[in-house]
């Protein structure tokens, strides 16, 4: 299973954007870009996944470098409730069964 | 739409024990993955289930077992739990096993003493 490198922590201030980054240099053509968080006390939430283009939706953006072996999440506007722990998961196809496989995150930490 | 449900939300088992867990997916969704997490091991994929089938499992010894039922929910059973069964058991539901997003319960916490 390919493997992400992301840092353990990243500290922001409230309302300012925030790129937290991910590595993944044995990324396969097939795999996936997954970034879920999870808040204290409740299980991971869905962030947003791209294979290749940038993506946005409401909650963020994905920045992807070209060569796919690193991306960015960006967060427009921290705030407060955006405290918790990021995954960056790469998620294979049918070859690697569509499995989420987590690291161990970066923690990030919102000060008002 | 209601999200998934996991229950027990929390549960306290003595060692040699055997314990059930119980996740319904958010309707209409025919995937569910189990995922153990701990301090020190994070989070860890368990198995899949599509189809009342398991898919796919982690790497984790054969006390840990699950099915799904025709209607999509699962459970997970541990047989002759250990101290280090002690975790928080989460569920996540998706529409189809390739689709982007999966939906994760808020888990069911386990000690074992």
């Amino acid at each position: 299973d390919a493997k992400t490198t992301q840092p353990n922590s990243m500290e922001s201030n409230e309302e300012e954007p925030v790129h937290l980054p991910c590595n993944h240099s044995t990324i396969s053509g097939t795999d996936y870009i997954h970034w879920y968080r999870q808040l204290p006390s409740q299980g991971p939430e869905y962030v947003i996944h791209g294979l290749t283009s940038n993506v946005n939706n409401r909650m963020a953006s994905l920045a992807i470098a070209e060569d796919r072996k690193s991306s960015t999440l960006i967060l427009h506007r921290a705030t407060l409730r955006d405290a918790a722990v990021y995954y960056c998961i790469l998620r294979g196809g049918m070859d690697s069964s569509y499995k989420l496989i987590f690291g161990s995150g970066t923690r990030l930490l919102v000060r008002p | 739409k209601a999200g998934v449900t996991q229950t027990p939300r929390y549960l306290i088992k003595t060692r040699g024990q055997q314990v059930t867990l119980s996740c319904s997916p958010i309707s209409g969704h025919r995937s569910v993955s189990w995922y153990q997490q701990t301090p020190g091991q994070g989070l860890q994929f368990l198995f899949e289930y599509f189809s009342e089938t398991q898919r796919n499992k982690g790497n984790f010894p054969g006390r840990f077992s699950g099915r799904q039922f025709s209607n999509s929910r699962s459970e997970m059973n541990v047989s002759t739990l250990e101290l280090g069964d002690s975790a928080l058991y989460l569920c996540a539901s998706s529409l189809s096993r390739n689709v982007g997003e999966q939906y994760f319960g808020p888990g069911t916490r386990l000690t074992v003493t």
